[in-house]
């Protein structure tokens, strides 16, 4: 149990386009997801906080109307991209957060987005 | 912010080799969770344990073992008998012990294993 998908795997995008990346809990309900980038060789770093039914939560430098997220249920976060730059190539991964016990988390397996 | 430090960015040993891989980590939560993940090539995050704050007994599971220590801030990270399949980027991560809290990750280790 505890699946979490992200679709798509892969995408490529032109500069100025926009991009939307899912993020689903298969067998579970998550009232809260996190959003992570990976620039090459370097580490995961948390963009924001999404909650269900409410605004997400963005980190400091963090741009919230470039990186629009929508958690509109509880198997679901979206994360769009809009007007993307090449600088905004990268690999998204989410993580679903169970809603009881010790609120584990767990990975989607990411999706690489490449703007050109 | 409670950042997790990794101060080995790349080790190599041969293979068989036994590897310590270090962590050392900032909090002020009475309760929180340290984690390690390893990362293959794929990028796709593969968890090997979760520790919370409470538990400093030591694990094992069959090559891989973690030794705790809140007195240093501490949460390393050994791999035995080291095999070319161990090769990977790994991260140690933390997070607090309540549900709003994303993971903290350190900058990862890459780990070569040379045959």
């Amino acid at each position: 149990g505890a699946v979490v998908s992200q679709h798509p795997s892969w995408v490529i995008c032109k500069s100025g386009t926009s991009v939307k990346i899912e993020c689903r809990s298969l067998d579970f309900q998550a009232t809260t997801m996190f959003w992570y980038r990976q620039f090459p060789k370097q580490s995961l770093m948390l963009m924001a906080t999404s909650n269900e039914g409410s605004k997400a939560t963005y980190e400091q430098g963090v741009e919230k109307d470039k990186f629009l997220i929508n958690h509109a249920s509880l198997t679901l976060s979206t994360l769009t991209v809009t007007s993307a730059h090449p600088e905004d190539s990268s690999f998204y991964i989410c993580s679903a957060q169970k809603t009881s016990g010790i609120y584990e988390q767990y990975f989607g397996p990411g999706t690489r987005l490449t703007v050109t | 912010a409670q950042k997790v430090t990794q101060a080995q960015t790349e080790i190599s040993v041969v293979e068989k080799e036994d590897v310590t891989l270090d962590c050392v980590y900032e909090t002020r939560d009475t309760t929180y969770y340290l984690f390690w993940y390893k990362q293959p090539p794929s990028g796709e995050l593969v968890f090997l344990i979760r520790r919370n704050s409470f538990d400093e007994q030591n694990e094992i599971s069959g090559r891989y073992s973690w030794n705790f220590q809140k007195s240093t801030s501490s949460f390393n990270f050994t791999i035995t008998a080291s095999q070319v399949v161990d090769s990977a980027v790994y991260f140690c991560a933390r997070r607090s012990g309540g549900g709003a809290d994303g993971l903290t990750f350190g900058k990862g280790t890459h780990l070569i294993i040379q045959p």
